[in-house]
């Protein structure tokens, strides 16, 4: 099974700081990586698909980057409405997919 | 647009089967380009891929959930359905349908069940 570890686990910053978030796959999954942001009480939603490219009506401080095993959420400048949970997920055996266990961006 | 929404028994008892529907609307049930899925996250922890079907009724499971989970579809209804047998304290989680196109997972707002005698 594929492993997908996220860092840091958690992440303190403050709003209009730049946050850059880690998943890191434990063999290459190509550019099978997707990002969701969890917030409290919600369900998870979709940012980044296939390692770089936004959903629909995702806003463009959001950005992904990597392929093989290593992939980064950035971030550029937090609004208030940004501190909540990240997922990375990969779909290279899909259907089966599977998780990071997430980081947690809180407010400095 | 598309919605799915889950329902069914929020209270499981121990070794009994936890069962919930998801009911899709505002979009297509029968493309094969897609599966229908469930996803649970325990309070307080990360998300769990539990299994997928087709529209074609193929399934693929969680290896370490396969041999007490079944997901079956009833396309007449726009439903999918989630059954996890002899189900333990350890199942007491938010159950997320999806429909899930390989490159987009489109969530339901999830439901709690909670397993507890």
């Amino acid at each position: 099974e594929i492993v997908l570890t996220q860092s840091p686990a958690t992440l303190s910053l403050s709003p209009g700081e730049r946050a850059t978030l880690s998943c890191r796959a434990s063999q290459n999954i190509d550019n099978y990586l997707t990002w969701h942001q969890q917030k409290p009480g919600q369900a998870p939603r979709l940012l980044i698909y296939d390692a770089s490219y936004r959903a629909t009506g995702i806003p463009p401080r959001f950005s992904g980057s990597g392929s093989g095993t290593n992939f980064t959420l950035t971030i550029s400048s937090l609004e208030p409405e940004d501190f909540a949970v990240y997922y990375c997920q990969q779909r290279t055996n899909w259907p089966a997919i599977t998780f990071g266990h997430g980081t947690r961006l809180e407010i400095k | 647009q598309l919605l799915l929404q889950e329902s069914g028994p929020r209270l499981v008892k121990p070794s009994e089967t936890l069962s919930l529907t998801c009911s899709v609307s505002g979009g297509s049930f029968n493309s094969a380009s897609h599966y229908w899925g469930w996803i649970r996250q325990p309070p307080g922890k990360g998300l769990e891929w539990i299994g997928s079907i087709s529209s074609s009724g193929v399934t693929h499971y969680n290896l370490s959930l396969e041999s007490r989970v079944t997901i079956s579809l009833d396309p007449s209804k726009k439903q999918f359905s989630l059954h996890l047998s002899a189900a333990t304290v350890a199942d007491t989680a938010v159950y997320f349908c999806a429909r899930d196109r390989g490159w987009e997972l489109l969530w339901g707002k999830g439901a709690l069940v909670s397993v507890s005698s």
